[in-house]
């Protein structure tokens, strides 16, 4: 069974620009969840979909912000880049909404740089 | 607010020198507690879910166990393909939380 795929793995931008980050998940779920780790925060939440519907949203900006398709596969944008965006974004799928019962299951990631 | 701090940092082990990776945490009503094995270059990868004090759960070398406020990676013999960062995890509470992570220990172990 394919894992997490995310893409692209690596990418560097310019202040200001805008990037967007893509994710298929594990075949069979239906719940998309993206995460943000970098070095001095570790690993904080984004945003979570299900059915195509946003059901959770971390702490981030309004720069910030996703979607899911009918599939299950899902895209985050991030406009107006800063350099302090730059991280390494994960992506997780699970077989139903929420984290009490069902674990993440994460991509390898896409790298972004901000320059 | 609801905290997951994990201890050491970091930890240097010869192979076959056993030890515990420790993970504390400050979550009212915990509804799960996950680990997480992270290697470099790559996205966390799920080992597992501890749900009530008392609980253990084996893998290979690693055994996790839990308690009303903390939970232990231990670690049997290990050897170098060991290696990695060492991630826990909890439900958070409070609204715009989903897992709530600790900063992980990395652990190191030389042949």
């Amino acid at each position: 069974k394919a894992g997490v795929t995310q893409t692209p793995r690596y990418l560097i931008k310019t202040r200001g620009q805008q990037v967007t980050l893509s994710c298929s998940p594990i075949s069979g779920h239906r719940s998309v969840s993206w995460y943000q780790q970098t070095p001095g925060q570790g690993l904080q939440f984004l945003f979570e979909y299900f059915s195509e519907t946003q059901r959770n949203k971390g702490n981030f900006p309004g720069r910030f912000s996703g979607r899911q398709f009918s599939n299950s596969r899902s895209e985050m944008n991030v406009s107006t880049l800063e350099l302090g965006d730059s991280a390494l974004y994960l992506c997780a799928s699970s077989l139903v909404v929420g984290t009490d019962n069902s674990p993440l299951h994460f991509g390898n990631g896409t790298r972004l740089t901000v320059t | 607010e609801d905290q997951v701090t994990q201890s050491p940092e970091a930890l240097r082990l010869q192979e076959g020198e056993s030890s515990s990776l420790n993970c504390s945490y400050t979550v009212s009503g915990l509804r799960g507690l996950f680990w997480y094995r992270q290697d470099p270059g790559k996205g966390p990868e799920f080992l597992f879910t501890l749900y009530s004090a008392g609980e253990e759960k084996e893998k290979e070398r690693l055994k996790a166990t839990l308690t009303k406020k903390e939970s232990f990676l231990h670690i049997t013999a290990p050897k170098p393909e060991d290696s990695a960062t060492y991630l826990c995890a909890a439900p958070g509470n409070q609204a715009g939380t989903a897992l709530i992570f600790g900063k992980g220990t990395t652990l190191s172990v030389s042949s």
